[in-house]
């Protein structure tokens, strides 16, 4: 069975400075699908990045960017110049390109100082 | 666009009492998704449908019943409400199976006395 764990529950960051996330995940399948999904007070679910398996090169959006390591089965997420608007709670996630059944991860809740 | 419209947005029900959670999605989409969030677990999907008239089980699905009225609109039934169904409700939905993001509602929180 595929998992994905979030070893970090909590995490707090300046603002202004870099943040990264942890996520492993467990599987046997070869093709895949990652997803780093925010959720702010307002409970909305709110996708961040994506990454394909298939591709080497490292997904970034904005001050968004992942390190996809594959064999480690690793997708970390790092934030950059980090703002108070982004705290929230995170979710990685995990779906396998045989079916339609997403898997998340606990989250890991990130506080932003002023 | 109202993306993905969740009715009602809090609920409390007594133990044993039924209701069922609305969701909407005018994005043209194929797959709908039904999850629960509760503290500390993530989100777990309850029920799953590729397509109209399809539905298939999730990782929690024990306790629920869904229908997929049309292409929009999928609903997520509890016959019997338990307190262990205490959580937050979400419905989601994406373009087809396969690499497509999920686009989620805003949430139903219920509350099962």
């Amino acid at each position: 069975a595929q998992t994905v764990t979030q070893s970090q529950p909590e995490m707090s960051v300046q603002e202004a400075e870099t943040v990264t996330l942890s996520c492993t995940y467990d599987t046997s399948e070869s093709d895949y699908y990652l997803f780093w999904y925010k959720q702010p007070p307002s409970r909305q679910m709110i996708l961040v990045i994506r990454q394909e398996a298939y591709k080497q090169q490292n997904a970034t959006e904005n001050r968004f960017s992942v390190n996809f390591q594959k064999a480690a089965k690793s997708f970390s997420l790092k934030i950059s110049d980090s703002q108070l608007g982004d705290a929230a709670m995170y979710f990685c996630a995990f779906l396998p390109h045989t079916n339609d059944k997403i898997i998340f991860g606990k989250g890991t809740r990130l506080h932003i100082l002023p | 666009n109202a993306g993905v419209t969740q009715t009602p947005k809090f609920q409390v029900l007594k133990t044993g009492q039924s209701m069922t959670l609305q969701c909407a999605q005018d994005m043209n989409h194929n797959s709908m998704y039904w999850y629960r969030q509760d503290p500390g677990m993530g989100l777990r999907l309850i029920y799953y449908s590729a397509s109209e008239g399809t539905t298939d089980k999730g990782e929690v699905p024990n306790g629920y019943n869904v229908s997929r009225l049309n292409k929009r609109e999928f609903s997520l039934r509890l016959e019997s409400a338990a307190p262990s169904q205490t959580s937050v409700y979400f419905c989601a939905s994406s373009v087809e199976q396969g690499n497509q993001p999920q686009h989620f509602g805003d949430g139903t929180r219920l509350s099962i006395l």
